[in-house]
């Protein structure tokens, strides 16, 4: 079991191009969350998917930012025209149900 | 809105020492975790709590729950180097969906 996989691991962007972050998630998971982590800070909700569906997307910003979860493939999380401020760790966690999480190794955004 | 906060932030302590972490939140809530975060890393899952009075252990960190106080603690018994890390606690709420709402975490950092 492979676990959730993240890629890239390390992404740089410059600003005004696009990030798109991939998460696996664990064999027989079907719920996928997003989450980002600024420097020395916890852990912020961003969005809920499970297949093809967007549960909650509350933590989403309004503006720039998408999330998928498509019948075949990753969890895909696209940050169009990146800003400095999105420089962050961007976490993928994956359940199997309403519970139970497992957490990727992150990908780390530095927009330059 | 949930609110979960930690404390200390930060905390330094000798080896073989004992010390607690706190965690309040401000809503009902389903279940309560309990994170490790070593630098640069993702999050190791330590406890899940589900009940009033739940106490779990593992090794030298006891963690528990109060769910009329809404409050959860994180005890160490005679720290060790190796757990210094960033230590966070989560929540789900009541009614919230399957999200988690992260606490500031705790900086751990055991002198030898």
């Amino acid at each position: 079991n492979a676990g959730v996989m993240q890629n890239p691991r390390h992404l740089v962007r410059r600003r005004g191009q696009e990030a798109r972050l991939r998460c696996s998630p664990m064999k027989g998971h079907s719920h996928v969350y997003w989450y980002r982590q600024l420097p020395e800070e916890g852990l912020k909700f961003m969005v809920y998917l499970q297949k093809e569906n967007i549960i909650d997307e509350s933590g989403m910003p309004k503006e720039r930012f998408s999330a998928e979860f498509p019948k075949e493939g990753p969890s895909i999380l696209r940050i169009q025209q990146v800003v400095r401020g999105d420089s962050a760790a961007y976490f993928c966690a994956s359940s199997p149900r309403t519970d139970g999480y497992t957490f990727g190794s992150g990908t780390r955004l530095t927009v330059v | 809105e949930l609110k979960v906060e930690q404390n200390p932030l930060f905390l330094s302590m000798q080896e073989g020492k004992n010390y607690t972490i706190y965690c309040n939140y401000s809503t009902t809530s389903d279940r309560l975790y309990w994170y490790r975060q070593d630098p640069g890393k993702s999050l190791e899952s330590l406890f899940v709590l589900l009940s009033n009075g739940a106490v779990k252990q593992e090794g030298r960190l006891m963690a528990s729950l109060d769910t009329k106080a809404r409050l959860s603690t994180l005890h160490i018994t005679a720290a060790v180097h190796d757990l210094s890390a960033t230590y966070f606690c989560a929540v789900v709420s009541t009614g919230g969906g399957n999200k988690l709402t992260f606490g500031t975490g705790t900086q751990l950092k055991v002198e030898l």
